[in-house]
């Protein structure tokens, strides 16, 4: 079945210091991929959506400069939290979809981030 | 818009008793409905989905749901719980851009 992988899995970094997380969908060409973030014992969390080769919409309430999101190509984005702080500290999940295919959103493993 | 409520935010069933996940959802278009699974520190596992046609749909692990317009309902049912079964579970409501909603999350605990 498709496969969306995401790394790195787990990633520990000094406030202030930028990451930047990998999303890639290994067999199928994900025109749109989107970004959750979610908190310890809670749902999912839209922050972004992002279609291949444009700007990235962000939900309400999402900072577009400090979350950064870049989709060049069909088969990977990235999203960088820039200026980290401890209260950037979650589980980020990308997934992924080819638009029009009627076949459902496709989930990496998450990245955990802790920023100390 | 779309939502979704998840009703009971933890499960505890018993190890080969009967797991009922309740799902309800408000669309303001014909709905494609969603339960995920996710395991500690991992990301979503597509349990089975709706979108048309037969309103009993069947998915892995032994799991079905059926889609009850009449009752905006989607609950998520396995006859015979197992150990490997203990994990959160997510319904989900989608449009047809693909945004998922998803629902607070039911935890479910198996005993022995």
């Amino acid at each position: 079945g498709a496969v969306v992988s995401q790394h790195p899995s787990w990633v520990i970094c000094k406030s202030g210091t930028s990451v930047k997380i990998e999303c890639r969908s290994l067999d199928f060409q994900a025109t749109t991929m989107f970004w959750y973030r979610q908190f310890p014992k809670q749902s999912l969390m839209l922050m972004a959506t992002s279609n291949e080769g444009s700007k990235a919409t962000y939900e309400q309430g999402v900072e577009k400069d400090k979350f950064l999101i870049n989709h060049a190509s069909l088969t990977l984005s990235t999203l960088t939290v820039t200026s980290a702080h401890p209260e950037d500290s979650s589980f980020y999940i990308c997934s992924a979809v080819t638009q029009g295919t009627n076949q459902p959103q496709h989930f990496g493993d998450g990245t955990r981030l802790s920023i100390l | 818009a779309q939502s979704v409520t998840q009703l009971g935010s933890h499960v505890s069933v018993s190890e080969g008793a009967l797991v009922l996940l309740r799902c309800n959802y408000s669309s303001s278009v014909p709905p494609y409905l969603f339960w995920y699974v996710q395991y500690p520190n991992q990301g979503l596992q597509l349990l089975l989905k709706y979108t048309t046609g037969a309103t009993l749909v069947k998915g892995i692990n032994g799991f079905e749901a059926e889609f009850k317009k009449s009752e905006t309902s989607f609950h998520l049912t396995k006859p015979s719980a197992h150990m490997s079964d203990a994990a959160e579970y997510f319904c989900a409501v989608s449009d047809q851009d693909y945004k998922l909603s998803f629902g607070a999350g039911t935890t479910v605990t198996v005993r022995a």
